[in-house]
């Protein structure tokens, strides 16, 4: 069975900061992994997704994510953050028919 | 462009009503249909998965059903619902047989039951 787990349900930093939200996954074969952004009473959007081609991948709105398979981890990062960057955010990981997402984290910009 | 409509937004219904929610997906044929649902506080959970017309595939058991009456139409549908059933509804969409196929949302549906 597939699962991830983010680490922390809540962050907060500060506008123009480093934005870091971890996740950790488990799987028994070569994983598909996805982060989803979503922002108050929307639906989810893709930001970004792994998919075994390159370990660095770029997102939308200046995000990125490192898959590490040592670390069975794909962290999602960006260098500077936005005030627009507020959500919730959505680590999964693709099995034979679905999306397993991880609990989520919520993204505080202060100003 | 693909693109998915769900409806209506939001719904306020009294226990034991029914329900009736709709996605359409438009742009593309033979897709792979979902609904989720978000509960307050909880992750996103995966109600219905269908791969075709008439096949709905459960994985959790429920108060709510699914059906899928046209290729690019799913439906989620409660007989009599429960205040357990409040939460956020997603419906979501796949290219069936691409390996991963990128799961992509509607924009939601708010049922609070009363």
């Amino acid at each position: 069975a597939q699962s991830v787990t983010q680490l922390g349900s809540h962050v907060s930093v500060s506008e123009g900061a480093l934005v870091l939200l971890r996740c950790n996954y488990s799987s028994s074969v070569p994983p598909y992994l996805f982060w989803y952004v979503q922002y108050p009473n929307q639906g989810l959007q893709l930001l970004l997704k792994y998919t075994s081609a390159a370990t660095l991948v770029k997102g939308i709105n200046g995000f990125e994510a490192e898959f590490k398979k040592s670390e069975t981890s794909f962290h999602l990062t960006k260098p500077s953050a936005h005030m627009s960057d507020a959500a919730e955010y959505f680590c999964a990981v693709r099995g034979s028919r679905q999306l397993t997402f991880g609990s989520g984290t919520q993204l505080t910009v202060l100003p | 462009s693909q693109t998915i409509h769900q409806w209506p937004a939001t719904l306020v219904q009294p226990v034991g009503s029914p329900l009736s929610l709709e996605c359409t997906v438009e742009g593309t044929s033979n897709p792979n249909l979902y609904w989720y649902r978000q509960a307050a506080g909880r992750g996103l959970q995966l109600l219905f998965y269908s791969v075709g017309i008439g096949q709905i595939s459960s994985e959790v058991p429920q108060n709510l059903s699914a059906s899928r009456p046209q290729d690019r139409q799913f439906i989620l549908s409660s007989k009599k619902l429960l205040l357990s059933d409040s939460g956020f509804y997603l419906c979501a969409w796949s290219v069936q047989g691409r390996t991963p196929g990128t799961i992509y949302f509607g924009e939601g549906s708010w049922l609070t039951v009363v």
